[in-house]
């Protein structure tokens, strides 16, 4: 079992749907939960984090956490063309250890 | 705007070359990392550093080496390159916060491609 998974997609939504991205992982002693995008030939570049139980709100997007399911989730809302990309959740575990999944590719169609 | 820099972007060497991919950040976190990442793939953690004169190894085995002589400055050494060293090398660093305004959020340079021939 991967420490951090993630449905690699595609998963295609149409302009100004809602897209919903999850993950789940292994550690219940994670401590930190992050949403990286990554563009096609470009590195990685934070989105959210979240670090407590809940729901955390930034624009079009928000972060779900459910620690007791070892859950998270990213809803962008009013998807558009330029959110088509590759959404990486990672994990921190405590200290240097931050996990990456494989990530899930989006694609918005206009 | 980037704040964290990688040269080159792109290398392409051959067998038995040394070679070293430079970092360097201007934001002042303390800590630094070295991700190796292949297409459609997880990002790998195969360095890490607390501060200066601190390196210790991720969880990635790898045959290169790191120095951290200066805050700012992070260069990974492979002394000699072997084809099973073509990746993507992404640097990245972050600041000492609480989680709650950010720990361990990763600031990531724009990455080195590596193909060795």
């Amino acid at each position: 079992q991967k420490e951090v998974e993630q449905n690699s997609g595609p998963l295609s939504v149409p302009e100004g749907a809602i897209a919903s991205l999850n993950c789940t992982y292994s550690d219940r002693g994670s401590q930190s939960f992050f949403w990286y995008r990554q563009y096609s030939g470009k590195s990685p570049e934070l989105i959210m984090f979240i670090y407590s139980n809940g729901d955390k709100e930034d624009g079009r997007f928000t972060a779900q956490l459910n620690k007791a399911s070892q859950y998270v989730s990213l809803l962008i809302r009013d998807s558009q063309p330029s959110d088509s990309a590759t959404y990486l959740c990672a994990v921190n575990t405590g200290g240097f250890k931050t996990i990456f999944g494989a990530g899930t590719r989006l694609f918005v169609k206009a | 705007e980037a704040d964290i820099y990688q040269t080159p972007r792109y290398l392409v060497i051959g067998t038995g070359k040394k070679i070293t991919l430079e970092c360097s950040q201007t934001m002042g976190h303390d800590k630094m990392y070295w991700y190796q990442q292949d297409p459609g793939m997880e990002l790998h953690l195969i360095h890490y550093s607390y501060g200066v004169n601190s390196t210790e190894k991720g969880d990635l085995s790898s045959e290169s080496t790191v120095s951290r002589i200066r805050t700012e400055h992070f260069p990974l050494t492979l002394e000699s390159a072997r084809p099973s060293h073509t990746s993507q090398y992404l640097c990245a660093s972050s600041a000492t916060r609480d989680p709650g305004v950010g720990a361990n959020v990763l600031t990531f340079g724009a990455g080195s491609r590596l193909t060795v021939l």
